[in-house]
């Protein structure tokens, strides 16, 4: 099957700071992809959808000023946390999609911890 | 606003047991449906998709129904092992080809020894 790979897996970092996230694409191209937040037992929660070249698209609720999204190649999407505070800690997951629209590929995830 | 319900939220069985997942969805104009697994700190596992046509897919002990009508999918799984203790995850996707997967908040299986 098709295999998406994130990176880091993990990271600390202090408040205030910034952090990115890759997610990418590795062997097949990412017309789509998404990017969910999941808390402690809690499910997945969808934060936005993005198309490669073009802006995402947010949930509501989710603040775009505070998460960057670039879609920049059919491979490689980034997540950005700005300024992020303790309560952004979460377990973030990416997803792709190929053009062919049929099934989504699902990152391993990663964790931030905010202190 | 599609909604996904799993039941039971957590299960425990003993080693061996068949048992059955739940899954529910208030919009069932879906595209498909698919089944995950989630390892504690773990990303996701796709265990069985199931297209709006098909009534059913399977996968070694694994078998997916899909009642489209109704709005309910059950995931069995036979002869369970502690292996499969996991978290499994039920998410639907609409019938608008570029829509996303909306997830349920999942059922907790533990299979003890």
């Amino acid at each position: 099957g098709a295999v998406v790979s994130q990176h880091p897996s993990w990271v600390i970092c202090k408040s205030g700071t910034s952090v990115k996230i890759e997610c990418r694409s590795l062997d097949f191209q990412a017309t789509t992809m998404f990017w969910y937040r999941q808390f402690p037992k809690q499910s997945l929660m969808l934060m936005a959808t993005s198309n490669e070249g073009s802006k995402a698209t947010y949930e509501q609720g989710v603040e775009k000023d505070k998460f960057l999204i670039n879609h920049a190649s059919l491979t490689l999407s980034t997540l950005t946390v700005t300024s992020a505070h303790p309560e952004d800690s979460s377990f973030y997951i990416c997803s792709a999609r190929d053009a062919s629209g049929y099934e989504q590929y699902f990152g391993p995830g990663t964790r931030l911890t905010v202190t | 606003k599609q909604e996904v319900t799993q039941i039971p939220a957590a299960l425990s069985v003993p080693e061996g047991e068949n048992l059955v997942l739940n899954c529910s969805f208030t919009d069932s104009a879906i595209y498909n449906l698919q089944w995950f697994r989630q390892d504690p700190g773990k990303g996701l596992t796709s265990l069985l998709l199931i297209q709006s046509s098909q009534r059913e897919q399977t996968s070694g002990r694994l078998n997916a129904s899909l009642d489209k009508s109704s709005g309910r999918s059950t995931l069995y799984i036979a002869a369970s092992q502690p292996g499969d203790s996991a978290t499994y995850l039920c998410a639907v996707r609409l019938n608008s080809g570029y829509s996303t997967l909306t997830f349920g908040k999942g059922t907790m299986l533990l299979v003890s020894p």
